[in-house]
């Protein structure tokens, strides 16, 4: 699986959007981009995943640019329990047994 | 709907000592996995199975057994429990549909080998 590389730390003001970036260079036709969040203590959440074109859902939008080596995650109005780590993720798929590989992520922080 | 369960929650072990770790998943999905996040860092995987009676090594197997004998249970046996086993594991199970793989993570099992 490609590698992704994130910023290790970020500040965002409750109430602003949050734009996490994560570079993702080497991924291949074939791999997805996923993220995921750990809120401390707690078992990684999913939050969102996509292959070429831009997704929405509830918790957030995932922006991956036309040559897919850049990704950005879209908290659209961040509250304090948006607080946590943020993973982006790469992943074969079906042809590594959807495993996912879990770097070091981004760890986010809402300040009121 | 429980979700990812994991027993226990604490425990300390000796030195040498086994134990086994049981994670239980009631939303009938194929693939299990086994984690450990040491502090500061990310999840590595350790084991994971793609059905019942099936498993397969992750990035750091040495010193870990799995086990896959129902498809609700994963089990994950340590048999000489080191200082370097000191960790937070997860076990999560996944919800597969075409590429998308969601996975539900436990709460967690914390592990301090003494």
């Amino acid at each position: 699986d490609a590698k992704t590389t994130q910023p290790p730390s970020m500040d965002c003001a409750e109430g602003r959007a949050a734009n996490l970036p994560c570079n993702h260079s080497t991924i291949s036709g074939n791999e997805y981009v996923y993220w995921y969040r750990q809120i401390h203590s707690q078992g990684p959440q999913y939050i969102i995943h996509g292959l070429k074109n831009n997704e929405t859902n509830e918790m957030a939008s995932l922006i991956i640019t036309e040559d897919r080596k850049s990704s950005t995650l879209i908290l659209p109005h961040a509250t304090l329990r948006d607080t946590a780590v943020y993973y982006c993720i790469v992943s074969g798929g079906p042809t590594n047994d959807y495993k996912l590989s879990f770097g070091a992520g981004t760890t986010v922080t809402v300040r009121a | 709907n429980a979700g990812v369960t994991q027993t226990p929650k604490f425990r300390v072990l000796k030195t040498g000592q086994s134990m086994t770790l049981l994670c239980a998943q009631d939303m009938n999905h194929e693939y299990m996995y086994w984690y450990r996040q040491d502090p500061g860092m990310g999840l590595r995987l350790i084991h994971y199975s793609v059905g019942e009676g099936t498993t397969a090594k992750g990035e750091v197997p040495d010193g870990y057994n799995v086990s896959r004998l129902k498809k609700q249970n994963f089990l994950l046996g340590l048999e000489s429990a080191a200082p370097s086993q000191t960790s937070v594991y997860f076990c999560a199970s996944s919800y597969i549909s075409g590429r998308l793989n969601e996975q539900f993570f436990g709460p967690g099992t914390r592990l301090t080998v003494l």
